[in-house]
């Protein structure tokens, strides 16, 4: 089955500084990548999304890359916010057969004020 | 609309004491998950549904039973607690794995003594 590399698990910036959060997968059938943010006692909420037919996507402040030969992917946030303190989900999925989002241990993203 | 809805939010087992938790999602989706989550462990997928009267085994299913009888319930059964299931559990709902985001419950904190 599919498996899901994250790193780091926990990364602290500066407000105003950029993060970047990295994620490998296993399986080359994968084509779907989704990322999830989660606060502290709250369910996971989708952030950003990217398919296979894509190398990168941008939603403000939010973007992902995807390295399809290299099997992996990225999350990217520009000008750290307080509120963007979370954890964050990298996952991966072949679909068709559907056998769910195979996730990412997370990365606890800190912002420093 | 309610989207994804899990009931109990808490419940405290006995070890060998049998429970049913509740999923609930109101926006006719095909497919439903179940997930723990446990401290660095990310969201680890126990089973999931592909349509009114499927299921089938994820990653982590000993231990646990689904049912899914009607379209927009999907039951997950402890038949005997131990206190390795106590963890956060998540249901999620999806039209379909790579076609749109997954909706997440709002959590079951379980915890088994």
């Amino acid at each position: 089955g599919e498996n899901v590399e994250q790193h780091p698990s926990t990364l602290s910036v500066q407000e105003g500084d950029s993060a970047v959060i990295k994620c490998t997968y296993s399986d080359s059938a994968s084509n779907y990548f989704p990322w999830y943010k989660q606060e502290l006692g709250k369910r996971p909420q989708l952030i950003i999304d990217i398919r296979s037919n894509v190398g990168e996507k941008k939603d403000q402040r939010i973007a992902v890359t995807l390295n399809k030969t290299a099997k992996h992917f990225s999350l990217h946030i520009t000008e750290t916010q307080p509120e963007d303190s979370a954890v964050y989900f990298c996952a991966a999925s072949s679909g068709g057969g559907a056998d769910g989002l195979t996730f990412g241990k997370g990365t606890h993203l800190i912002i420093q004020p | 609309n309610a989207g994804v809805t899990q009931t109990p939010k808490f419940r405290v087992l006995k070890t060998g004491q049998s429970m049913t938790l509740l999923c609930a999602q109101d926006m006719n989706h095909e497919y439903m998950y179940w997930y723990r989550q446990d401290p660095g462990m990310g969201l680890r997928l126990i089973h999931y549904s592909v349509g009114e009267g499927t299921t089938a085994k994820g990653e982590v299913p000993d231990g646990y039973n689904v049912s899914r009888l009607k379209k927009q319930n999907f039951l997950l059964g402890l038949e005997s607690a131990a206190p390795s299931q106590t963890s956060v559990y998540f249901c999620a709902s999806s039209y379909r794995v790579g076609r749109g985001e997954a909706f997440f419950g709002q959590g079951t904190r379980l915890t088994v003594v």
